[in-house]
């Protein structure tokens, strides 16, 4: 069965960073590219950024490029995504998808359960 | 970047009922367009991919239809369960996602 699992969310000062994890299991975890998206509080979702399976291309929304960072370790089977410069609109919970299929990871199939991230003062 | 619209923004329903989701898109995306469904305090869930494929596990009440940038998921008969918001999605250079349809109960 896969499945994936977030952790690292929490509350942080606008500004400030924060890293998150996503551990997966149940498949060859380099085989697939993983996304990361969010939604607001009482919000539709929003794709935030994917990297491809051998972790050497990332992708980024405009909201986020050039403050969030993309990672993974084949090594652990863990997706990471750091956030930098963190601002209020920011407040999501995060979740971790995997994308499928492998040959063009146009969907996201299955999702983790999410982690809250709060900015605030 | 292609942009999706859903119609209508929030769609009340009866258990029994045919429910019928518009996902409209800025520009012809073929028949690449996902639709998820998220239940309240859940992570969303694929139903359908490619317009009318339905993913594991998923039952035939749930259908999907169009091509290029007009698309329709039908659920042919609501279930206590089946009430929820419903996404669009869809990946050109980068990902996007309608705003929703909730179904709610009328």
């Amino acid at each position: 069965e896969v499945q994936l699992l977030e952790s690292g969310g929490g509350l942080v000062q606008p500004g400030g960073s924060l890293r998150l994890s996503c551990a997966a299991s149940g498949f060859t975890f380099t085989t697939y590219a993983m996304s990361w998206v969010r939604q607001a509080p009482g919000k539709g979702l929003e794709w935030v950024s994917c990297i491809s399976g051998d972790g050497s291309d990332p992708y980024y929304a405009d909201s986020v490029k050039g403050r969030f960072t993309i990672s993974r370790d084949n090594s652990k089977d863990t997706l990471y995504l750091q956030l930098n410069s963190l601002r209020a609109e920011d407040t999501a919970v995060y979740y971790c998808a995997k994308n499928v299929p492998p040959e063009t990871s146009k969907w996201f199939d299955p999702w983790g359960q999410g982690t809250l991230v709060t900015v605030s003062s | 970047e292609i942009v999706l619209t859903q119609s209508p923004a929030t769609l009340s329903l009866s258990p029994g009922e045919r429910a019928t989701l518009s996902c409209r898109a800025s520009q012809s995306v073929g028949r690449y367009l996902a639709w998820y469904q998220q239940k309240s305090g859940q992570a969303p869930r694929l139903l359908i991919y490619e317009t009318s494929n339905r993913a594991t596990g998923i039952p035939a009440r749930f259908s999907g239809s169009g091509s290029g940038t007009d698309f329709t998921l039908t659920i042919s008969s609501l279930e206590p369960e089946d009430f929820a918001v419903y996404y669009c999605q869809h990946r050109s250079n980068l990902w996007t996602f309608g705003q929703g349809t909730k179904v709610e109960v009328k």
